[in-house]
């Protein structure tokens, strides 16, 4: 089944602590993006990868990191989360970036930073 | 002014009745996707137009490129019609690899 897949997708920290929260997708994308979604505020990129090693900022990355080493994996990593940081976050893919290429988005990840 | 604004922010119809969700933009863009975000949270892509009209079922989406509007018509609505439909656009601005999103509007579909 083509789907993209995050872990875990719940999770409850303190600040500062260091997480990963992984995404992976098994449809051979070449773009990924993160997204994160808070009242209010609606969805806003965090970061995008058009492939391999190939990574840029969205509208909020401050605070985040990301890596893509491999084609199907695209993690996001909090150095130090702070309480702000609290949010529903959202892994997707898709082919490519034209206007013919659907979004495939992950179940979402819960986090809570105290 | 947000680049991507919806409306009306809330809706609440009656099972039957023809429903239509406004998104206007401000940027120049290639693309503009709707998406649907059921109540358990997960968002599936409805529909991706540049230009003109796609249907789906009894879904109906439009793209004004000169007047920077979509539509998201829904024919026949259903109770489990009822979710948060948010539009974005991938702007042609941003070498299109950045999708920016209104604040989604809630649709209650009642029985």
């Amino acid at each position: 089944e083509a789907q993209v897949t995050q872990n875990p997708r719940y999770l409850i920290t303190v600040t500062g602590k260091k997480l990963t929260v992984t995404c992976s997708q098994n449809m051979n994308h070449e773009y990924m993006s993160w997204y994160r979604q808070d009242p209010g505020l609606g969805l806003r990129q965090i970061y995008y990868s058009m492939n391999v090693e190939v990574t840029d900022k969205g509208d909020v990355p401050e605070g985040y990191k990301v890596s893509r080493k491999e084609k199907r994996n695209f993690p996001l990593i909090l150095e130090s989360p702070s309480p702000n940081q609290t949010s529903l976050y959202f892994c997707a893919s898709s082919r490519g970036q034209g206007a013919r290429n659907e979004q495939f988005f992950g179940p979402g990840t819960r986090l809570t930073v105290l | 002014k947000n680049e991507v604004e919806q409306s009306p922010q809330n809706l609440t119809a009656q099972e039957g009745e023809f429903i239509t969700i406004n998104c206007s933009y401000s940027v120049g863009i290639s693309a503009l996707h709707w998406l649907q975000q059921h109540p358990g949270g997960g968002i599936v892509s409805l529909f991706m137009l540049s230009s003109g009209k796609k249907k789906h079922g009894r879904l109906i989406a439009t793209i004004n490129i000169q007047e920077k509007h979509s539509s998201l018509h829904i024919t026949a609505s259903h109770p489990r019609d009822s979710a948060v439909y948010i539009c974005a656009v991938r702007s042609r601005e941003t070498s299109g690899s950045r999708l920016t999103f209104g604040e989604g509007t809630q649709l209650t579909v009642n029985p």
